[in-house]
């Protein structure tokens, strides 16, 4: 069966330095879909990066980068020079078919 | 551009009594559908998805149902409400199939009391 884990429930980091938020996935599946998304304290779900199974590079937008192992079946979470405006609950995402399974989220905080 | 509103916004419910949370999705034909729910301090789980009218997959077996009467409305439901249905829900859609992330409504939280 699908699985998506997220073994660390908070983290915190101090301002403008880097955080790694794991992720790790099972499937059997050869081709999915992974995603990193961001709900601060409002609710909403900001879509942060997206990395496909067959891609040859790790996937990266802006501040953010996900650092793919796939023999590892490992989608972390890299955020750069953090802020302050990073502290939110984000969650790991995998497709499976033709839907999204998550995480139970990691809570990062981050200290001036 | 899509849109995507849910409603209401909040909602304080007793036991025993109906719900009914309304999501629609503009810009758009033929989105896949999604509900999601978060409890407290929790992960989403999710609850229903469709990927066309009429067509409502259930995750989950639980209290609440589903269902798509137009191709952007997806309404969540139920007949009486537990403690247990308490909880932020979320609408998402989306259009690729292969590759396209899930865009969020503004979510619902929902009390029962």
């Amino acid at each position: 069966a699908q699985k998506i884990t997220q073994t660390q429930p908070g983290m915190f980091v101090q301002e403008k330095e880097a955080v790694t938020l794991d992720c790790t996935y099972d499937t059997s599946d050869p081709s999915y879909g992974l995603f990193w998304y961001k709900q601060p304290s409002s609710g909403e779900m900001i879509f942060l990066i997206y990395q496909g199974s067959y891609d040859q590079q790790n996937a990266t937008e802006g501040r953010y980068s996900l650092n793919f192992q796939k023999a590892r079946k490992s989608a972390n979470l890299v955020i750069s020079a953090s802020q302050l405006g990073d502290s939110a609950m984000y969650f790991c995402a995998m497709r499976n078919t033709d839907k999204l399974i998550f995480g139970t989220g990691t809570r990062l905080q981050v200290f001036p | 551009s899509q849109t995507i509103h849910q409603w209401p916004a909040t909602l304080v419910q007793p036991v025993g009594s109906p719900l009914s949370l309304e999501c629609t999705v503009e810009g758009t034909s033929n989105p896949n559908l999604y509900w999601y729910r978060q409890a407290a301090g929790r992960g989403l789980q999710l609850l229903f998805y469709s990927v066309g009218i009429g067509q409502i997959s259930s995750e989950v077996p639980q209290n609440l149902s589903a269902s798509r009467p137009q191709d952007r409305q997806f309404i969540l439901s139920s007949k009486k409400l537990l403690l247990s249905d308490s909880g932020f829900y979320l609408c998402a859609w989306r259009q690729d199939f292969f590759t396209g992330e899930l865009f969020f409504g503004e979510g619902s939280r929902l009390t029962v009391l």
